[in-house]
C-alpha cells in the first residue's frame, strides 16, 4: 500500500512565525504536490515537484515556498505565517505517468493566530 | 484546458435511498483518465476509480457504479442503497496527456441521515 505521511495533524502556530510542513512518502513516486482545502473552494495546488529539487507553481503560490531534497519527502514552508492561511493542508504523490492516480497523506489543519 | 465541473454542492439522501453525483469534464486531449475520490471526515482523500477515455464500459463495485459518457462529457458516480458511511465529500478529477496534476471539481459533500 501506498503510504504518504505528513508530520502533523494538527498546528498551531502565530502570526509571522516560520512554519515548516513535512511530507513523506514510501512508493518511489516521481511526483509530490501540496494542495490547500478551503470550505467552498474545493483543493488547490500551491506547488508541485516532479523530481528532486524541481519544483513548480501551482494555482496559490504566494506565501508559501517548497523543497524537495530527497525523492520521498516534499516540505512547504510558510516564510512568515498569516491567518489567511489556518486552513487544511494536502500532501499527495503520485508515480510519473499522466495515467497514475495520486495518493493523499491525512492532512495538516494549520491555525495560525 | 481542462476543467471539472461537480455542479451539486451538497446532497442530502435518507439512508438506503440510492444518490448519483454528477462530474462534468472538459478537454481537449483523446487520451485522458477520469477519477473519484472520497474524503470522510477524517480528512484523507481515498482513492476510489480510475477510468481511461477509450474504456466507456460502466464499471460497479458493490454499492458504487460509474457510468462514463464521452458524448455528454461526463463521469457520474452512483452509490446504491446508501449507508451513513458513505457520508463525505466526493472529488472528481481529471488527468490528460503531460506530467501535470491532477484537475479537481470542488467536490460534492453528501450526507446520508438514518
Amino acid at each position: 500500500d501506498v503510504k504518504v505521511t505528513q508530520s502533523s495533524r494538527y498546528l498551531v502556530k502565530r502570526t509571522g512565525e516560520k512554519v515548516f510542513l513535512e511530507c513523506v512518502q514510501d512508493m518511489d513516486h516521481e511526483n509530490m504536490f501540496w494542495y490547500r482545502q478551503d470550505p467552498g473552494l474545493g483543493l488547490r495546488l500551491i506547488y508541485f515537484s516532479y523530481d528532486v529539487k524541481m519544483k513548480e507553481k501551482g494555482d496559490i503560490p504566494e506565501g508559501y515556498s517548497v523543497s524537495r531534497e530527497k525523492k520521498e519527502r516534499f516540505s512547504l514552508i510558510l516564510e512568515s505565517a498569516s491567518t489567511n492561511q489556518t486552513s487544511m493542508y494536502l500532501c499527495a504523490s503520485k508515480r510519473g505517468e499522466f495515467s497514475y492516480e495520486q495518493y493523499f497523506g491525512p492532512g495538516t489543519r494549520l491555525t495560525v493566530t | 484546458a481542462q476543467k471539472v465541473t461537480q455542479a451539486q454542492t451538497e446532497i442530502s439522501v435518507v439512508e438506503k435511498e440510492d444518490v448519483t453525483l454528477d462530474c462534468v469534464y472538459e478537454t481537449r486531449d483523446t487520451t485522458y483518465y477520469l477519477f473519484w475520490y472520497k474524503q470522510p471526515p477524517s480528512g484523507e482523500l481515498v482513492f476510489l476509480i480510475r477510468r481511461n477515455s477509450f474504456d466507456e464500459q460502466n464499471e460497479i463495485s458493490g454499492r458504487y457504479s460509474w457510468n462514463f459518457q464521452k458524448s455528454t462529457s461526463s463521469f457520474n458516480f452512483t452509490i446504491t442503497a446508501s449507508q451513513v458511511v458513505d457520508s463525505a465529500v466526493y472529488f472528481c478529477a481529471l488527468s490528460d496527456r503531460g506530467n501535470t496534476p491532477l484537475v479537481f471539481g470542488k467536490g460534492t459533500r453528501l450526507s446520508v441521515i438514518a
